[in-house]
């Protein structure tokens, strides 16, 4: 059974500083995306992630994926209050299946 | 462009009844899915559609459980004499065909059901 693990689950983070978060994924996959949740909210996709060293940016984040180590990162840049959401991994094994990890809360705090 | 749409937005709910959870796909999305998010997880998958057929049912939890998509467009979840364990947030998502070489999907706002 694939098992999906973020780290860390909650992460409080200070505006204009750097941080980073982590997923790992225990089968094969080149296919890795990124969702944020906002609180009672659906979720919207941020990254698609679809090789071995690929890499995505949009604004403040950067996704990567390492598909030898199983292992996506997002990186968030000088991070800002409006990046405070809850952020998903999901890996897609079968073309079609999405499975996710257990969400990484993030607080932005002044 | 129109995204994915569910209703009902809220749904409360007894132990024992029956619920009917639709759900509206983005057009021309031909795959469907049903995903289930407790408090606190990430979301579960519970079945998938492509075209009128469902391709994939193995999430579901048990046979109270039951999804239909007779037109290949909206789709109903259906679930039977309703347990309290049941109540989550029960997404769904659309995404192209899946002879595109990636499968993004995208989510709707979700139906919170609660069962009393």
């Amino acid at each position: 059974e694939l098992k999906v693990e973020q780290n860390p689950l909650f992460l409080s983070m200070q505006e204009g500083k750097n941080y980073t978060i982590y997923c790992n994924y225990s089968t094969t996959s080149d296919r890795l995306y990124w969702y944020r949740q906002d609180p009672g909210k659906s979720l919207e996709s941020l990254f698609v992630l679809l090789s071995n060293g690929a890499v995505k940016q949009e604004g403040r984040l950067m996704a990567s994926l390492d598909t030898k180590a199983r292992l996506s990162t997002l990186h968030i840049t000088a991070a800002v209050h409006d990046l405070s959401a809850t952020y998903f991994c999901a890996v897609d094994t079968n073309d079609y299946k999405l499975s996710f990890g257990a969400g990484t809360t993030v607080t932005v705090r002044a | 462009g129109a995204g994915v749409s569910q209703t009902p937005s809220n749904k409360v709910t007894e132990k024992g009844k029956y619920v009917e959870l639709r759900c509206d796909p983005i057009s021309g999305h031909t795959a469907l899915y049903w995903y289930r998010q407790s408090l606190g997880q990430g979301p579960e998958f519970l079945i998938y559609f492509q075209g009128t057929g469902a391709a994939d049912d193995s999430g579901l939890p048990n046979d109270r459980f039951f999804a239909v998509r007779p037109e290949g467009s909206v789709s109903t979840l259906k679930i039977q004499r309703t347990e309290r364990g049941d109540s989550a947030v029960y997404l769904c998502a659309s995404s192209w065909a899946r002879t595109l070489s990636y499968n993004e999907q995208f989510f709707g706002p979700g139906t919170r059901l609660t069962v009393l």
